[in-house]
């Protein structure tokens, strides 16, 4: 089945750190990728929509400037925190999907910590 | 715009008995809808799904659920639960293709007890 790979896994920093995060699709292509932000014991919550080679589209609130997504290839999007702080601290989730009538396939996340 | 509704933020159940989740969305135009489960600390993973055709769809490690267009339902069902199946449970739709924006619902965790 279609496989998603995030990493890192776990991110412990300090603040003020930029923190990048990669999310691919090992074995389809993905020509949208998906952020979410996942607080504890809540549900997911979409960051930012990606098409390859385009801008991302964030969701209302989410800072641009903050939360930077690159979608460069059919297979790879990155979201860097920028300049992170503790309020950052939280777990992200990128999901991805290709072309046709298919599901949206999730990675494994990134816990976040931010001291 | 769609929303999702999950009635029961916990569910206690114990081994070997029958659980269901239920789910209720809200959307002016025709959805798909998902079950998705994660387990602690780690991502989503796709239960089942419903596209088109038959109303009862079969997911994998024994779920199913319903879609009730009348009700605007999708319940999800299992006869007989294991302690593996701990973890949060998801309802989701989207309009359109699959691959679209996923609306969530809050979630379901499941505990199952011996």
């Amino acid at each position: 089945g279609a496989v998603v790979s995030q990493h890192p896994s776990r991110v412990i920093c300090k603040s003020g750190t930029s923190v990048k995060i990669e999310c691919r699709s090992l074995d389809f292509q993905a020509t949208t990728m998906f952020w979410y932000r996942q607080f504890p014991k809540q549900s997911l919550m979409l960051m930012a929509t990606s098409n390859e080679g385009s801008k991302a589209t964030y969701e209302q609130g989410v800072e641009k400037d903050k939360f930077l997504i690159n979608h460069a290839s059919l297979t790879l999007s990155t979201l860097t925190v920028t300049s992170a702080h503790p309020e950052d601290s939280s777990f992200y989730i990128c999901s991805a999907a290709g072309r046709g009538n298919q599901p949206q396939h999730f990675g494994d996340g990134t816990r976040l910590s931010i001291l | 715009a769609q929303s999702v509704t999950q009635l029961d933020s916990q569910v206690p159940v114990f081994e070997e008995a029958p659980v269901e989740l239920r789910c209720n969305y809200s959307s002016s135009v025709s959805v798909y809808l998902f079950w998705y489960v994660q387990y602690p600390n780690q991502g989503l993973q796709l239960l089942l799904k419903y596209l088109s055709g038959s109303t009862l769809v079969k997911g994998i490690n024994g779920f199913e659920a319903e879609f009730n267009k009348s009700q605007t339902s999708f319940h999800l069902r299992k006869p007989s639960v294991h302690i593996s199946d701990t973890a949060e449970y998801f309802c989701a739709v989207t309009p359109g293709a699959a691959g679209n924006k996923l609306t969530f619902g809050g979630g379901t965790r499941v505990l199952v007890k011996p």
